[in-house]
């Protein structure tokens, strides 16, 4: 079955620190990945996606996020953290041949000054 | 501007009441879903739907219905029989086929309490 995690519920990181948040995936067949942000009482806005190609890719707002096959992982990473960054964070997992996606609980992200 | 608009923002509903929230998309997309949230438990897919007149039950349908008579409506109904329905609903939209175009795009969401 398909499914997606996120071991961190929250995180913590100081303004202008480095950001990694870690995402894994179960899958049978090449997943489509994505990462989303979401503000508090908005939609999801996606921040990049990884269908196929070059395993590193890069989104909006600075942040990248790599596609390692092996460990069936998705983490995304951001160099230098800004304050405008807080938010929660989703992962989803998808396929082409059917339009169901499949969303890890998320992780909220707390910048401190 | 093309986007998904979800309506009302907040909506509370009564004991035994049934609720419709709103969806529209203007981005000609062929498949539209239903999600609900709750904290710390991400989103849960309600229904979805991939052509007009056409729709799925996702992983925990019991208790609401959708209709699709129309490409760029998605209706969800929470009906008397959901018990727990406060939640944030969001509502999203996708292209049907190629790789390229297979992204789910948000609503802003509807904020749904009991009162």
């Amino acid at each position: 079955a398909q499914s997606v995690t996120q071991p961190d519920i929250h995180i913590t990181v100081s303004e202008g620190a480095s950001l990694e948040l870690r995402c894994n995936y179960s899958y049978g067949a090449t997943p489509y990945l994505f990462w989303y942000v979401q503000s508090p009482g908005q939609g999801l806005q996606l921040l990049l996606k990884y269908f196929s190609g070059d395993t590193l890719v890069q989104g909006i707002k600075g942040f990248e996020a790599e596609f390692k096959r092996s460990q069936s992982s998705f983490n995304l990473r951001k160099p230098s953290v800004h304050w405008s960054d807080a938010a929660e964070y989703f992962c989803a997992v998808g396929a082409a041949n059917f339009n169901k996606f499949y969303f890890g609980s998320g992780t909220k992200l707390n910048v401190k000054p | 501007d093309g986007g998904i608009t979800q309506s009302p923002k907040y909506l509370f509903r009564k004991e035994g009441q049934n609720v419709t929230l709103s969806c529209e998309q203007n981005l000609n997309h062929d498949a539209m879903y239903w999600y609900r949230q709750d904290p710390g438990q991400g989103l849960r897919l309600i229904y979805y739907s991939q052509i007009v007149n056409d729709f799925q039950k996702g992983d925990i349908a019991e208790g609401y219905s959708v209709s699709r008579e129309k490409k760029e409506s998605f209706p969800l109904t929470v009906t008397s029989a959901q018990k727990n329905p406060t939640a944030f609903y969001l509502c999203a939209s996708s292209m049907l086929a190629s790789e390229a175009k297979n992204i789910q795009y948000f609503g802003a969401g509807t904020r749904l309490s009991v009162l």
